[in-house]
Parts: structure tokens; C-alpha cells; sequence
């Protein structure tokens, strides 16, 4: 199906572990972003890229690492889960870098 | 810096009321404004943007914001408020650089 999707929906994994949570889209947008959702913060952009193998930081990217091999993935790894990474993490793209960015469903991570 | 103040964190309405949720923004440059719903469970989608021209923009669901550059606010409207309208607003804004900034949102309830 054509759009943005992210899986797993939820996950439970214990602190210390590395996690990666999974980004596709079939746009071939240029660009794609990695945020988190807390509450009393919003949304906070972690990571994004501007093309395939252009990654750069956000806001709040200590803790997380992504690639972009090709253009329609873009995945995030936590390298050692922390509790307070515990949160929803959504994925974007967008055609343009000032355009309509498109959102996946999101992903629960909760980190114990 | 850029940032987005949205000061309302829950509003509650009247279905039928009329609806404006404050979004305030900080940005150097000629800002590219935003504003995105978040229904539970679901990503964002967006309800309307301004790039440039009218000041007044309509988007979908019968919204609308007026972009005010005295003020620096992007504020939300709509009429009458529809009992489906009950989810999460979030207000943001880009510009020349890849990232958009989000606001803290603001939660809308509706009662019958």
C-alpha cells in the first residue's frame, strides 16, 4: 500500500537492549524525519535526512543512530535503551524540505 | 531560536461553538506555518499550511488560521465545532532550514 508505514506498532524491551524501529515510505520523498512525542514537549525531531546515505541531528538525537541506505527507509536504532527513551516515536517524510510532511502511525516503545 | 508557544494545553468547547486555538511562533527568517491534528492512537495529519500570500488560509475540515506577522501568531479557527473534531492540534513551523518545530499541542474536548 502506497504511504508512510512504521513497525513494529509496539514494543517492550528492557534497558540495555538495542531496539530499531522500522520506517518505510513509497513516495520516494527526499526527505525523512524521526520524532518523539511527550507529553508537555510535543513533537521533538531526533534525526532527519535529506537523501539517501544525508543524515543529520535534531533536537534530541543522544542515544539513537539512523541510516538511510535507500531512499524509502529510514530506520532508528536505539543502541541502549533507556527508560527515558520511553515514548512515541513517529516517522515523516516529505517531498520538499519546506513541504507537507506526511506522518506513520507511530510507535510505542516502552523501555523497563 | 525557532520555537513554537501554543499557551492553551486543553480547551473544551460546546459541539456547535466556534474554536480558536492560539499558536505563536519565533523564527528569523519568513516563516512556513503549520498546523497538524492528531487523533488518538493515529499520526499527524495536516489541516492547513501558509507559505506566503493571502494571510488568510483555509484548509480541510472546515478550519482556517490567519497568519498575523505584527503578532507573530498563526492562530486556528473554525465556526462550529463538530463532535469528531475532539483530538490533539499541534502548530509548527519551518522555513529554509529542514526541520520543522513543533508546538506542545493543544487538546481539544467537545461536549454535546
Amino acid at each position: 500500500d502506497a504511504g508512510i508505514t512504521q513497525s513494529p506498532r509496539y514494543k517492550i524491551t528492557e534497558t540495555g537492549r538495542q531496539v530499531t524501529l522500522m520506517c518505510h515510505q513509497t513516495w520516494s520523498h527526499s526527505y525523512m524525519f524521526w520524532y518523539r512525542q511527550d507529553l508537555g514537549h510535543g513533537l521533538r525531531l531526533i534525526y532527519y535526512s535529506a537523501a539517501a546515505d544525508i543524515t543529520d541531528k535534531g533536537e534530541v538525537p543522544d542515544g539513537y543512530v539512523v541510516s538511510r541506505s535507500k531512499t524509502e527507509n529510514f530506520p532508528l536504532t536505539l543502541e541502549s535503551a533507556t527508560r527515558s527513551q520511553t515514548s512515541v516515536y513517529f516517522c515523516a517524510s516529505s517531498e520538499s524540505r519546506d513541504g507537507e510532511a506526511f506522518f506513520g502511525q507511530g510507535t510505542r516503545l516502552t523501555v523497563v | 531560536a525557532q520555537s513554537v508557544t501554543q499557551p492553551d494545553i486543553h480547551i473544551t468547547v460546546s459541539e456547535g461553538a466556534s474554536l480558536e486555538l492560539r499558536c505563536n511562533y519565533s523564527y528569523g527568517a519568513t516563516p512556513y506555518l503549520f498546523w497538524y491534528v492528531q487523533s488518538p492512537g493515529q499520526g499527524l495529519q495536516l489541516l492547513l499550511k501558509y507559505f506566503s500570500g493571502d494571510t488568510l488560509v483555509q484548509g480541510i475540515k472546515g478550519f482556517e488560521a490567519e497568519f498575523k506577522r505584527s503578532q507573530s501568531s498563526f492562530n486556528l479557527r473554525k465556526p462550529s465545532v463538530h463532535w469528531s473534531d475532539a483530538a490533539e492540534y499541534f502548530c509548527a513551523v519551518g522555513g529554509t532550514g529542514n526541520q520543522f518545530y513543533f508546538g506542545t499541542g493543544t487538546s481539544l474536548t467537545v461536549i454535546p
